[in-house]
């Protein structure tokens, strides 16, 4: 079955840029999302069709796209910001839906 | 305001069956796709599979496919996840999830979670 592949965790400094990639064979086809998802809530939806931001989500929060890998940026760190962040994509035929293993972010 | 409100915590033991709720409000539930998406203990989400409730179209990742059904009852704006015998594999905080809007895949309404737990 498909996969997408996140780093299991990323550290950062407050103020410093944080970036998470997501990797998957059939990203150049599917659009990507992004979760920020903090311990006993519900994920929150950051980052839709690869780069497009929600309305109320900071604009430090930017996703981009480069072939079979896809970024979640997040410039000038908060202390807010540590959570786990997972992407979300389909498969080549759009039918079946996944998600990346999730990657945990921390703020020094 | 869209809303979707699933059903209380469970604790079941093995070999039991289970059916959770996600009741919405707030959008015409026949044109959005819902989703349900597993979490164990510590562990990341899992997109378990979707319906269409319009014509109850439905789609299962392999993982789940045989594990467990999921429903839609239009007549009360309401979809569902069940199982026929339970695992103590199965506990897991489960959630329901609608779309986004303006299109594509991304989950933009979630329901608070239901906990199961599955334990002798």
């Amino acid at each position: 079955s498909y996969e997408l592949t996140q780093p299991p965790s990323v550290s950062v400094s407050p103020g410093q840029t944080a970036r998470i990639t997501c990797s998957g064979d059939a990203l150049p086809k599917q659009y990507a999302y992004w979760y920020q998802q903090k311990p006993g809530q519900a994920p929150v939806l950051m980052i839709y069709k690869d780069s497009e931001r929600p309305s109320g989500i900071p604009e430090r929060f930017s996703g981009s796209s480069s072939g079979t890998t896809v970024t979640l940026t997040i410039s000038g760190v908060q202390a807010e910001d540590e959570a786990d962040y997972y992407c979300q994509s389909a498969d080549r035929s759009g039918t079946y839906w996944v998600f990346g293993g999730g990657t945990k972010l921390t703020v020094l | 305001e869209v809303q979707l409100v699933q059903s209380g915590a469970e604790v079941k033991k093995p070999g039991e069956s289970l059916k959770i709720s996600c009741k919405v409000s707030g959008y015409n539930f026949t044109k959005y796709w819902i989703g349900w998406v597993r979490q164990m203990p510590g562990k990341g989400l899992e997109w378990m599979g979707i319906i269409y409730p319009d014509d109850s179209d439905t789609r299962y990742s392999p993982s789940f496919q045989g594990q467990v059904t999921i429903s839609a009852d239009k007549s009360i704006s309401t979809a569902y996840l069940q199982w026929k015998s339970l695992k103590a594999s199965d506990t897991a905080m489960y959630y329901c999830a609608r779309p986004i809007a303006t299109g594509g895949i991304g989950f933009d309404f979630w329901g608070q979670g239901t906990l199961v737990t599955v334990s002798s």
